[in-house]
């Protein structure tokens, strides 16, 4: 059971806006950076958002994040076929770094 | 091109020992913190802790302390995690991560390269 709540699933039609959740507390959201990664089936993860709403470069920007108090959400308008995958928040909790349970995006 | 490439899949039986590595190329490997994270079959990623190449500084989970260890060899830019005693438990895929700092603020830094993964089954 990890201290970032995310829902388990999240779907959407092609060139829908889906938005996923993140929630936490205040040692970890609430005074630290969100990072969110994308893990394709089968591959390794990706950074998709750091420090709260910063793109790497090469990722779209299709893909925004943002934060409020203890909570972050991402979210991914446009949908396409290729974002299904599975979207994991994450932040530094007193030194550790915590992943949320992870979302799987559904594209239907 | 910042590079981490990881050995191959093992499987081994319970109570038997294990080092898997994690290879950087591309960027000057003692600077940078490797951070392992484990993914259980089905399951989430979970981050088990960072060593730092420089000075194998090491961070561990809670869940992980005493379970693994982490070790490094700066002169051929590799990082391990070893288990003394596997268990059925351990069977998962094991990740290493580059970290970086932006602004070298601890709670900015985050995995920005990632290995491709070792896939660890222990059976009997």
């Amino acid at each position: 059971q990890s201290v970032l709540t995310q829902p388990p699933s999240a779907s959407g039609t092609p060139g829908q806006r889906v938005t996923i959740s993140c929630s936490g507390s205040s040692s970890n959201i609430g005074r630290n950076f969100v990072y969110w990664y994308q893990q394709l089936p089968g591959a390794a993860p990706k950074v998709l958002i750091y420090r709260n709403d910063q793109r790497p470069s090469g990722v779209p920007d299709r893909f925004s994040g943002s934060k409020s108090g203890t909570a972050a959400s991402l979210a991914i308008s446009g949908l396409r076929s290729e974002d299904e995958a599975d979207y994991y928040c994450a932040a530094w909790d007193d030194g550790l770094y915590v992943f949320g349970i992870g979302t799987k995006v559904t594209v239907l | 091109e910042v590079q981490l490439v990881q050995s191959g899949a093992e499987v081994k039986k319970p109570g038997e020992s294990l080092r898997i590595s994690c290879k950087g190329s591309g960027y000057i490997f003692s600077n940078y913190w490797i951070g392992w994270v484990r993914q259980m079959p089905g399951k989430g990623l979970e981050w088990m802790g960072n060593i730092y190449p420089g000075d194998s500084d090491t961070t561990y989970g809670p869940s992980f302390e005493g379970q693994v260890t982490f070790s490094a060899d700066k002169s051929i830019n590799t990082a391990y995690l070893q288990w003394s005693s596997l268990r059925a438990s351990d069977t998962a895929m094991y990740f290493c991560g580059r970290l970086i700092a932006p602004t070298g603020i601890g709670s900015d830094y985050y995995f920005d390269s990632w290995g491709q993964g070792v896939l660890v089954t222990v059976s009997s």
